[in-house]
């Protein structure tokens, strides 16, 4: 079965420190991986996505993330967080066939330390 | 650039009553979806349309239903609610394969909604 797992609930960092977040997969293809952040009462923002080639994205805000198929995985990592970095943030996968039924993890909320 | 419109953002229901969130995109997008959001367990996908006319279940469709009114417009009802209905939905669309498609969901602020 397809699923996402984020085994993080809440991360805790101080401003400045580097950061990383843990999401690992399960799908019968070649999945189509995406993290979205949201903050408090917002939608969903897209911050990156891999469909293809190079293993690592960049994204906004500074965000990047490595697929690592031999691992099933699709870290999310940003080297120095700022203070408005304090969101939950959710990993997504699914097939690229034009409407996107995608599968959640259950998100991390990260909170960031003055 | 409103993007997805979601209406209302707040509603308290009692057990049975019935009611309909309404959402909206002016991106000219082909699919949309509803989702809900409760607490440890992410997102899960209760309903989606690939194309104007086209409704589908997702994973959660028990106890609701959709209306595909046109290519904007994609409404999510609820004919009796119930406590398990407790939740923030969100609204969200994507090209559905329309040029420049990128995979991107674009959401809606969502709705919470409270049964009592």
């Amino acid at each position: 079965a397809q699923s996402v797992t984020q085994p993080d609930i809440h991360i805790t960092v101080s401003e400045g420190a580097s950061l990383e977040l843990r999401c690992n997969y399960s799908y019968g293809a070649t999945p189509y991986l995406f993290w979205y952040v949201q903050s408090p009462g917002q939608g969903l923002q897209l911050l990156l996505k891999y469909f293809s080639g190079d293993t690592l994205v960049q994204g906004i805000k500074g965000f990047e993330a490595e697929f690592k198929r031999s691992q099933s995985s699709f870290n999310l990592r940003k080297p120095s967080v700022h203070w408005s970095d304090a969101a939950e943030y959710f990993c997504a996968v699914g097939a690229g066939t034009g409407t996107y039924k995608y599968i959640f993890g259950t998100g991390t909320r990260l909170k960031v330390l003055a | 650039n409103a993007g997805v419109t979601q209406t209302p953002k707040f509603q308290v229901l009692k057990t049975g009553q019935s009611m309909t969130l309404q959402c909206a995109q002016d991106m000219n997008h082909n699919s949309m979806y509803w989702y809900r959001q409760d607490p440890g367990m992410g997102l899960r996908l209760i309903y989606y349309s690939a194309s104007e006319g086209t409704t589908d279940k997702g994973e959660v469709p028990n106890g609701y239903n959709v209306s595909r009114l046109n290519k904007r417009e994609f409404s999510l009802r609820l004919e009796s609610a119930a406590p398990s209905q407790t939740s923030v939905y969100f609204c969200a669309s994507s090209p559905g394969g329309l040029a420049g498609d990128t995979g991107e969901l674009f959401f809606g602020e969502g709705s919470r909604l409270t049964v009592l």
